[in-house]
């Protein structure tokens, strides 16, 4: 069964607004990553949160962990079209050792 | 370094037929992943090695497929026969062994069974 979940599933912004992507998942995790996929291209890991945090910067992007409601949020700040592409959820599950789960992404379209 | 490398890109093969994909990963990355992506659904985990040994397989859908990672460094996935459903974006990972290390993909192998 799916373990994360994206939402939106899609998303289409001007460049220079702010997007916002969630990702809920079921069970506890050690930690959460996301990453982001140019289309035909592999997943590049964008940014990870541990369970014990909260808040992760990271350039433009910026990540929440919120455990009680298992999910997450990434925003992206100041958008570009070269930030066009889908974005996946990936949880590191406990006691599953180096296991990730994914989730369906959300595409997201920057117009110019 | 040279980054995880899928071979082929693209295979079309027709029902029945067999297809192996191929991974090599990052030199020294322990860890090696399969998944596998039908259109428009998650990025659904296959198995996990770790060096030459199947730490999880819980993901691999039934007997037609099977993984090896001989001496712990490429990994192949053979598919027999193959079937209508097994098409799909295959994405091969790898990472290093401490917990929270990020997985590196390679571009996927898109199969196509017809």
């Amino acid at each position: 069964s799916q373990q994360g979940e994206e939402d939106p599933q899609a998303l289409s912004i001007q460049e220079g607004e702010n997007a916002t992507m969630n990702c809920s998942y079921k069970t506890s995790i050690n930690n959460l990553q996301w990453y982001r996929q140019n289309s035909g291209r592999g997943l590049v890991h964008l940014i990870l949160i541990r369970s014990n945090e909260r808040e992760k910067h990271s350039g433009r992007l910026r990540v929440t962990l919120d455990t009680s409601k298992k999910s997450s949020s990434l925003l992206i700040t100041a958008s570009r079209a070269a930030d066009t592409a889908s974005y996946f959820c990936a949880t590191a599950l406990v006691n599953t050792g180096n296991q990730f789960y994914f989730g369906t992404g959300t595409s997201l379209t920057v117009i110019p | 370094e040279a980054g995880v490398t899928q071979f082929p890109s693209h295979s079309v093969i027709e029902k029945g037929q067999t297809v192996t994909l191929r991974c090599d990963p990052i030199s020294g990355h322990d860890n090696l992943y399969w998944y596998r992506r039908v259109m428009g659904k998650e990025i659904k985990f296959l198995l996990h090695f770790v060096k030459e040994s199947k730490q999880d397989e819980s993901g691999m859908p039934n007997n037609r497929f099977l993984a090896e990672r001989t001496g712990g460094t490429y990994s192949t996935l053979k598919v027999q026969p193959a079937e209508l459903e097994d098409s799909g974006v295959y994405f091969c990972a790898s990472s290093q062994e401490f917990s929270g290390s990020p997985l590196h993909f390679g571009n996927g192998t898109r199969l196509t069974v017809t």
